[in-house]
């Protein structure tokens, strides 16, 4: 399954809404995650199950979609987000698949 | 508390066979799948092998097959990659990633990853 990202690059400011988009080649019903992964460190799990946010994230982060039709949303950016965001699909496996990542940088 | 740490990594020669490791600890490593999944310099992320809590199944990405094995050891609370053939391609940080499981039994989601171990192919 390959898994595609947009945008590729996402310039915005403090405190604006975010959404990020993740499209499936094919339906992979609700197992989709969203990691975010800042310079020099590993990804960190943010989203599961399409929609459940792992332990310890904060609420502003948000998913929704099933199928092949994804989004992330940061309701408010914080400077702490500024990172790299990629989705994954563990419907249909081997192999996990990851897009290619949406760029969250500053405006 | 997870923490996974990744050793083994550096410059290598190609056609060497260098052996990551990855010691887990803060929960029952033997009960859980486990990943490794890597990041090559300036890319995004490629998942390469899993492993099953026991050690009986076993999948690779294509580019890896023949080349790479996973292994654990649920005595000692380890996880390998043994790269044999290496090739520049295989440049990239090594990431052991813990498999989640949420509590509909659905799995196949990262939850804990280590700080990875950075593997440089060349001569």
């Amino acid at each position: 399954i390959v898994m595609t990202q947009s945008p590729a690059t996402l310039s915005v400011s403090p405190g604006e809404r975010v959404t990020l988009s993740c499209r499936a080649s094919q339906s992979v019903s609700s197992n989709l995650a969203w990691y975010q992964q800042k310079p020099g460190q590993a990804p960190r799990l943010l989203i599961y199950g399409a929609s459940t946010r792992a332990t310890g994230i904060p609420a502003r982060f948000s998913g929704s979609g099933s199928g092949t039709e994804f989004t992330l949303t940061i309701s408010s950016l914080q400077s702490e987000d500024f990172a790299v965001y990629y989705c994954q699909q563990y419907n249909n496996w081997p192999p996990f698949t990851f897009g290619p990542g949406t760029k969250v940088d500053i405006k | 508390q997870v923490h996974l740490v990744e050793s083994g990594g550096g410059v290598v020669q190609p056609g060497r066979s260098p052996r990551l490791s990855c010691a887990a600890s803060g929960f029952t490593f033997s009960t859980y799948d486990m990943h490794w999944v890597r990041q090559a310099p300036g890319k995004g992320l490629e998942w390469v092998a899993v492993i099953s809590y026991d050690g009986s199944s076993r999948y690779y990405v294509d580019s890896v097959k023949g080349r790479f094995t996973i292994s654990r050891d649920n005595s000692k609370n380890t996880l390998h990659l043994q790269m044999n053939i290496l090739e520049p391609e295989d440049t990239a940080v090594y990431y052991c990633a813990k498999e989640g499981v949420d509590y509909g039994g659905n799995s196949g989601y990262f939850d804990y990853w280590g700080q990875g171990t950075l593997v440089t192919v060349s001569s």
